[in-house]
């Protein structure tokens, strides 16, 4: 079985921009988080999706956002790129909220 | 809140040494607690789970035990490998669901093994 799957697997912008990084859950899985690595914050929780309706939403501002689709495919938004928003961001999918969470490669942000 | 408290790395260890990894929590209620692994420019990958108290968690020879009263889940494994070297993250699965989210990492321990 295909694990999780995210794309792109990295990506340079500029400040001011937005991005959009997808990802494709394990076949089945309905269940996908969203995570941001840092070096100084380490891994903070973004947003948690099911059957299309966010569960949860870590302590982020707006201008990160997502969606889930009926296939359980997510996206993730960021609007008006800040040097700060540079991070690997991960993302994870499981059967239903509450079980084992499986995780993809991450895309690679970068921002200048 | 919820929290995970890991041992500061890096930890440096010849091959073939014992190696601990320390892990406390807070949690309330009855969380689900996990090691997760990350090798270099890779995302995480599930190393062990454990999901009631006394239940040990084992894989690739790396084993780590739900200590209830201690509040505890130390990684440990008899003979470490080159290939073992990554960065290991404890993390809990709170009974309940919110703000942090179903996952609550620890900030990680770098383990890097000499031949």
């Amino acid at each position: 079985k295909a694990g999780v799957t995210q794309t792109p697997r990295y990506l340079i912008k500029t400040r001011g921009q937005q991005v959009t990084l997808s990802c494709s859950p394990i076949s089945g899985h309905r269940s996908v988080s969203w995570y941001q690595q840092t070096p100084g914050q380490g891994l903070q929780f973004l947003f948690e999706y099911f059957s299309e309706t966010q569960r949860n939403k870590g302590n982020f501002p707006g201008r990160f956002s997502g969606r889930q689709f009926s296939n359980s495919r997510s996206e993730m938004n960021v609007s008006t790129l800040e040097l700060g928003d540079s991070a690997l961001y991960l993302c994870a999918s499981s059967l239903r909220p509450q079980e084992t969470q499986y995780f993809g490669p991450g895309t690679r942000l970068l921002v200048l | 809140g919820n929290s995970v408290t890991q041992m500061e790395g890096p930890v440096t260890l010849s091959e073939e040494a014992f190696l601990t990894i320390n892990c406390t929590y807070t949690a309330t209620g009855y969380p689900s607690l996990f090691w997760y692994v990350q090798y270099p420019g890779e995302g995480l990958q599930l190393l062990l789970k454990a999901t009631k108290a006394d239940d040990k968690g084992s894989n690739k020879g790396f084993e780590a035990t739900y200590r209830k009263e201690t509040t505890s889940f130390h990684l440990e494994k008899g003979s470490v490998q080159v290939s073992d070297s990554a960065v290991y993250f404890c993390a809990l699965s709170p009974q309940y669901g919110g703000s942090q989210g179903n996952l609550i990492f620890g900030k990680g321990t770098k383990l890097s093994v000499k031949p």
